[in-house]
């Protein structure tokens, strides 16, 4: 089973400010690394696929680097909107799908 | 517009069953691979089951292995999650999602539906 490890687990940041967040496999995912963000009382939403795609709709704010191990997405400019909860997920080698355990961004 | 909906959740006692729903709207299942997640009060999120647009091959974490079966009505164009012998473990919201773009990427997720499993 390929283990996600998300940094930080929490992120407290102003609005306007750059956002990193990290995600670590415990072996490659090769590109099959996923990002999605979860709103309290709503259902998540995918964000960035194959590490840097963004999905339908999503504001170009939000970005995403890396392959093999190591992963990073960015959210350039925070808006208060953005206060959520960010879990990357790999497809590389599953079953089992995994996903990490969330890095919390919250609002200033 | 995709909408996933969810049904069929509640409470339960543990050794019990239940069996969740999700009809879909938008899209057409048997088109695409779906897939149960869910998550836990507190935790993060958990792949529960897959299955494959053919209906041809299941996939299960290794928690629900032999306690949950997932299947699909065409004709209906839902989606279940059957799951019996449930334990407190169990107990999470559980998302119905579609992989559109790639198999094993959650393109599009339901509401969810509450599982709570306590006697």
């Amino acid at each position: 089973e390929i283990v996600l490890t998300q940094s930080p687990a929490t992120l407290s940041l102003s609005p306007g400010e750059r956002a990193t967040l990290s995600c670590r496999a415990s072996q490659s995912v090769s590109s099959y690394l996923a990002w999605y963000q979860r709103k309290p009382g709503q259902a998540p939403r995918l964000l960035i696929y194959d590490a840097s795609n963004r999905a339908t709709g999503i504001p170009a704010r939000f970005s995403g680097s890396g392959s093999g191990t190591d992963f990073t997405l960015t959210i350039s400019s925070l808006e208060p909107e953005d206060s959520a909860a960010y879990y990357c997920q790999q497809r590389f080698n599953w079953p089992p799908l995994t996903f990490g355990g969330g890095t919390k961004v919250e609002i200033k | 517009e995709v909408q996933l909906v969810e049904s069929g959740g509640g409470l339960v006692k543990p050794g019990g069953s239940l069996r969740l729903s999700c009809a879909a709207s938008g899209l057409t299942v048997s088109n695409y691979n779906m897939n149960w997640v869910r998550q836990a009060p507190g935790k993060g999120l958990e792949w529960v089951a897959s299955i494959s647009s053919s209906s041809s091959y299941t996939y299960f974490a290794d928690l629900v292995k032999g306690r949950f079966t997932i299947s699909r009505d065409n004709a209906k164009n839902s989606l279940y999650l059957q799951m019996n012998s449930l334990r407190a473990e169990d107990t999470a919201v559980y998302y119905c999602a579609a992989s559109i773009t790639a198999t094993g990427l959650f393109d599009y997720w339901g509401q969810g539906a509450l599982v709570t499993v306590s006697s």
